[in-house]
């Protein structure tokens, strides 16, 4: 139980392209998403927290232009990088809570974006 | 406000030695915390939580381990490393507000030698 993945697990675009990140709930709903950035050898960033039906809270720093997130329904939310440029380049990791579990996020496998 | 505090990026212990991974949190509310691994190009994967109750907390992979209020840590220890524990480890500490948000610690990088 409490699956969430992402699709695409990598993918390469060239600088001023948008990409689409999806990350699904397979198994339960979820009532909250979350959407964090990794650099190599560092450590999570979390980039904004978005709740079923409303607008993504964006941490400071992350420019909510840029990183659109959308959480339409319970099982699903996106993310996408526009006008895409290399310094976007990164792991970006999804997880999901069920509502349910006090704190416990579950964690997608991540997507690999390289812009170009 | 919350933090967490993992003391070494870099941990090396032969097969079969003890790991012990350190991790001292800081948090104005019962905090509840959780140590995550992570393999290469993956995502993290639960290894132990401690919410409330019992505070040597047991994992999987023979992980385990135990929450002290007073020295605010929450190591992480295993008997005897396995190759296949080679990984990322990071600590996290549960938010308090209504997001639940997590605060990772920085991350400890474990290699196992033979």
């Amino acid at each position: 139980g409490a699956v969430v993945s992402q699709h695409p697990s990598w993918v390469i675009c060239k600088s001023g392209t948008s990409v689409k990140i999806e990350c699904r709930s397979l198994d339960f709903q979820a009532t909250t998403m979350f959407w964090y950035r990794q650099f190599p050898k560092q450590s999570l960033m979390l980039m904004a927290t978005s709740n079923e039906g409303s607008k993504a809270t964006y941490e400071q720093g992350v420019e909510k232009d840029k990183f659109l997130i959308n959480h339409a329904s319970l099982t699903l939310s996106t993310l996408t990088v526009t006008s895409a440029h290399p310094e976007d380049s990164s792991f970006y990791i999804c997880s999901a809570r069920d509502g349910t579990s006090w704190n416990e996020q579950f964690f997608g496998p991540g997507t690999r974006l390289t812009v170009l | 406000a919350q933090s967490v505090t993992q003391l070494g990026s870099h941990v090396s212990v032969s097969e079969g030695a003890l790991v012990l991974l350190r991790c001292n949190y800081s948090s104005s509310v019962p905090p509840y915390l959780f140590w995550y691994v992570q393999y290469p190009n993956q995502g993290l994967q639960l290894l132990l939580k401690y919410t409330t109750g019992a505070t040597l907390v047991k994992g999987i992979n023979g992980f385990e381990a135990e929450f002290k209020k007073s020295e605010t840590s929450f190591h992480l220890t295993k008997p005897s490393a396995h190759m296949s524990d080679a990984a990322e480890y990071f600590c996290a500490v549960g938010g308090s507000g209504s997001a639940r948000q997590l605060t990772f610690g920085s991350g400890t990088q474990l290699t196992v030698l033979p």
